[in-house]
């Protein structure tokens, strides 16, 4: 079926290095793809989104990315910070729904 | 953005029993959703909460165990019903705050957290 894969599902990094997360997803009519933090007892966040009409994204020092033709997309946190760590999840509309990757644990070490 | 508040945060329930999930934004909202996420996983959608209409459950989730309502723009409710341990879950509203489809930004409440004995 529709799915979303994830990678990696764990990332560990000092603080300072950059981080990456990519995702790949399997229905080409998918137009909508966000990004979530969700941190320990708190409910995801949105923290950047893109639309299959743009190729990147940057807000800070997060961006995104987004390959259309090879039906990819990436997560890139540069000057990691310790309160950067979390759970990250990537997400696609896939049919008529936000289809969501298994999650990434980000641990920044001060 | 909006506030989006979900009573109760967490819950201790017995198998067997029902627990209704409330889900309250501040501002008037054109879509809503439920989802779950088991310990550890994803997010996995349940349904999208209809106003004035019945809920659109996603395959594998049905209306007679996970029962919603949603009375107005800014109100909705789930309730888990004759609950088993395979509940235990952590039970998650969000909001499209304008425009229609699931290809809006949604946000989520820090959801309910429910552990059957």
């Amino acid at each position: 079926g529709e799915n979303v894969e994830q990678h990696p599902s764990t990332l560990s990094v000092q603080e300072g290095d950059s981080a990456v997360i990519k995702c790949t997803y399997s229905d080409s009519a998918s137009n909508y793809f966000p990004w979530y933090k969700q941190e320990l007892g708190k409910g995801p966040q949105l923290i950047i989104d893109i639309r299959s009409n743009v190729g990147e994204k940057k807000d800070q020092r997060i961006a995104v990315t987004l390959n259309k033709t090879a039906k990819h997309f990436s997560l890139h946190i540069t000057e990691t910070q310790p309160e950067d760590s979390a759970v990250y999840f990537c997400a696609a509309v896939l049919n008529g729904k936000l289809t969501f990757g298994q999650g990434t644990i980000l641990t920044v070490h001060p | 953005s909006a506030v989006i508040s979900q009573k109760p945060s967490r819950d201790i329930c017995q198998r067997g029993t029902s627990l209704t999930i409330q889900c309250q934004v501040d501002s008037q909202v054109t879509m809503m959703f439920w989802y779950r996420q088991q310990p550890g996983q994803s997010l996995t959608l349940i349904a999208t909460a209809n106003q004035g209409s019945e809920a659109t459950y996603e395959s594998g989730f049905v209306i007679d165990k996970f029962p919603i309502s949603r009375p107005n723009l800014t109100f909705s409710t789930l309730t888990v019903s004759n609950m088993s341990p395979e509940d235990s879950s952590i039970y998650l509203c969000s909001v499209a705050l304008s425009g229609r489809g699931v290809g809006q930004p949604q946000h989520f409440g820090d959801g309910t957290r429910l552990s059957i004995l």
